[in-house]
């Protein structure tokens, strides 16, 4: 089984940080990697698919990167409604979340 | 527009069984690739099964291996998580989510039903 180490686990930031959020993988995914967002209540949104491509619809200042094992999550400059949780997922050998990263206001 | 929408969500007792739903609509579900995870109270999310668009490739977590089966009816466009043998571990909203291939991201997700285990 492919696990994802995600961290940090939280973070305190301010509307207009750049926010950066890490993914490792206990083996190679390729680019198989994966971001969402989750607000509580709701169900998971997808950000970025295949590291660093952007879904439609989401802000630009969300970007991905990284191959292989390590992978990264940025936000530019934090908005008020990316006050959320993210999870990073692995879809190279069948499915593995991180276990989140709670972005909080500082 | 497309729509997941779970149902079957309940309380049910240790040892009991459980048959998950989720209804597709506004794309043709035929050509989808199918998700189920979870998210116990509190806590992060959990894949816990995949199935192809023919239903003929099928995968599962190891903590839900043997106990829950995931099944699809294209004519009805539904999904389904048959869950037996519950303990209070599987006490969670439960997702369903699509993909267009077993490697792309799941880009829409229903919004959950929740099944707790307790006596």
């Amino acid at each position: 089984d492919v696990q994802m180490t995600q961290s940090p686990s939280s973070l305190s930031a301010s509307v207009g940080d750049r926010v950066t959020i890490t993914c490792r993988a206990s083996q190679s995914i390729n680019n198989y990697l994966n971001w969402y967002q989750q607000k509580p209540g709701k169900a998971p949104k997808l950000l970025i698919y295949a590291a660093s491509s952007l879904q439609s619809g989401v802000p630009s200042r969300f970007s991905g990167s990284g191959s292989g094992t390590d992978f990264t999550l940025t936000i530019s400059s934090l908005q008020p409604e990316d006050f959320a949780t993210y999870y990073c997922q692995q879809s190279f050998i069948a499915r593995t979340f991180g276990q989140g990263t709670k972005v909080e206001t500082k | 527009e497309v729509s997941l929408v779970e149902s079957g969500g309940a309380v049910v007792q240790p040892g009991g069984s459980l048959r998950l739903s989720c209804a597709a609509s506004g794309f043709t579900f035929s050509t989808y690739d199918m998700n189920w995870a979870r998210q116990a109270p509190g806590k992060g999310l959990e894949w816990i099964s995949y199935i192809n668009s023919r239903g003929n490739t099928i995968y599962y977590a190891d903590s839900v291996k043997g106990r829950f089966t995931i099944s699809r009816n294209n004519a009805k466009k539904s999904l389904y998580l048959q869950m037996n043998s519950l303990t209070d571990e599987d006490t969670a909203v439960y997702f369903c989510s699509r993909s267009l291939s077993e490697w792309l991201p799941d880009d829409y997700w229903g919004q959950g039903t929740l099944v707790t285990v307790s006596s």
